[in-house]
């Protein structure tokens, strides 16, 4: 089955500054490549998502980029503000009816 | 309009008694799961369905019954509540098999075993 392991599990940025977070995971069979967004007291919601014929895209201040040799995928946010405080996760799957989540990343912008 | 809602948003019952969390989504999804979030914020998938047909049981304890009606309902009832059982229980839709996409969350449960 999938492994993914999330790296920083915590992370700490001065407003403006910028954030990654990096997903590593095991199945090379992986083909869907999301990220999702959770704020307090809500559900994940998907906040950029890449599949595995493309290696970055990019919406306003959020990217994702794919190295499927590598098996890993990052997520990158530029000019972070105080409201993207919030926890996020990568959950990279294969197609299946299975999506494995990777433990999260507590992500704090200090104003 | 809401697209995934679950009710109710709180519980919180003693040791041993019985629950019922219900899941409606209205998305057309032919896919719907029941997560797990702990106090660590892991989310561990539980359950999902198919077009109403148990695909996936994570090795979940007997005492969670799912249980889906039609495409746009799945339902978890618990029995013989334990202390373990306290977390957030998210259910969401989309996805699933061939049409891997973007899942979408309901607000929560959040279970409280006293």
């Amino acid at each position: 089955g999938e492994n993914v392991e999330q790296h920083p599990s915590t992370l700490s940025v001065q407003e403006g500054d910028s954030a990654v977070i990096k997903c590593t995971y095991s199945d090379s069979a992986s083909n869907y490549f999301p990220w999702y967004k959770q704020e307090l007291g809500k559900g994940p919601q998907l906040i950029i998502d890449i599949r595995s014929n493309v290696g970055e895209k990019k919406d306003q201040r959020i990217a994702v980029t794919l190295n499927k040799t590598a098996k890993h995928f990052s997520l990158h946010i530029t000019e972070t503000q105080p409201e993207d405080s919030a926890v996020y996760f990568c959950a990279p799957n294969t197609g299946g009816f299975k999506t494995i989540f990777g433990a999260g990343t507590r992500l704090f912008v200090k104003a | 309009d809401t697209a995934v809602s679950q009710t109710p948003k709180y519980l919180v019952t003693q040791m041993g008694n019985d629950k019922s969390i219900k899941c409606e989504q209205n998305l057309g999804h032919d896919t719907m799961y029941w997560y797990k979030q702990d106090s660590k914020k892991f989310l561990k998938i539980m359950f999902s369905y198919n077009n109403k047909e148990l695909i996936i049981n994570e090795t979940v304890p007997n005492r969670f019954s799912p249980k889906s009606p039609d495409k746009a309902h799945l339902n978890l009832h618990i029995n013989s509540l334990e202390l373990g059982d306290s977390a957030v229980y998210f259910c969401a839709s989309g996805g699933g098999g061939l049409n891997t996409g973007e899942l979408f969350f309901g607000e929560g449960s959040r279970l409280t075993v006293l």
